[in-house]
């Protein structure tokens, strides 16, 4: 079974643009959550979907957003791109939301912004 | 919110030796999870702990579930240098629990000496 899977893995964009990240969940897997990994504050929860619902957010700014499709595909973008959200960005997906389910990460998209 | 103390932060070991790291939480998890990182990659699920008390291995890896549910450790039997890479602990809280998604310790990078 393939894993989650990241796009694109790598990107660089300067200050004031917007970015779009998207994940594809294991086949079968409903849920998908993002983190924001950085040196300096590690590995911080952004949001969870769900059956193409948001369940629950970490604490990020408005500009930090996402959607899920209707084949649990992830999309997340943040728009008006500061230095600070240089960051590996990872997503993680699980069979269904809540507490009992392992979450599964891919790769993560490494951002930088000039 | 919910913090994660992981240590140690880094350790330098002989190959062969055995390694500990250990994670506490000022508040209860209901899941705890044990995370490999290697670089330019996301994290890898080694070890997952549903249960107060718990103690699971996989190969030379074991972990427990603190009975106080606030707190976990990973041991790794003797080291190989594939082992290096930096470990992350990571607690699902419970429903309602006042977090969203896995809080993650800051990791611990094990470094291993030929």
């Amino acid at each position: 079974k393939a894993g989650v899977t990241q796009t694109p893995r790598y990107l660089i964009k300067t200050r004031g643009q917007q970015v779009t990240l998207s994940c594809s969940p294991i086949s079968g897997h409903r849920s998908v959550s993002w983190y924001q990994q950085t040196p300096g504050q590690g590995l911080q929860f952004l949001f969870e979907y769900f059956s193409e619902t948001q369940r629950n957010k970490g604490n990020f700014p408005g500009r930090f957003s996402g959607r899920q499709f209707s084949n649990s595909r992830s999309e997340m973008n943040v728009s008006t791109l500061e230095l600070g959200d240089s960051a590996l960005y990872l997503c993680a997906s699980s069979l269904s939301a809540g507490a009992t389910d392992t979450q599964y990460f891919g790769p993560g998209t490494r951002l930088t912004v000039l | 919110g919910q913090q994660l103390n992981q240590s140690p932060q880094s350790m330098f070991i002989q190959e062969g030796e055995d390694v500990s790291m250990n994670c506490t939480s000022s508040s209860i998890f209901n899941t705890w999870l044990w995370y490999k990182q290697e670089p330019g990659e996301g994290p890898v699920l080694l070890i997952a702990l549903y249960k107060a008390g718990e103690l699971t291995s996989n190969g030379r890896l074991t972990a427990q579930f603190g009975i106080t549910r606030k707190d976990s450790f990973l041991n790794i039997s003797a080291s190989i240098p594939s082992d290096v890479g930096i470990y992350f602990c990571a607690g699902q809280p419970p429903p309602g629990g006042g977090a969203d998604g896995l809080t993650f310790g800051k990791g611990t990078h094990l470094i291993i000496q030929p």
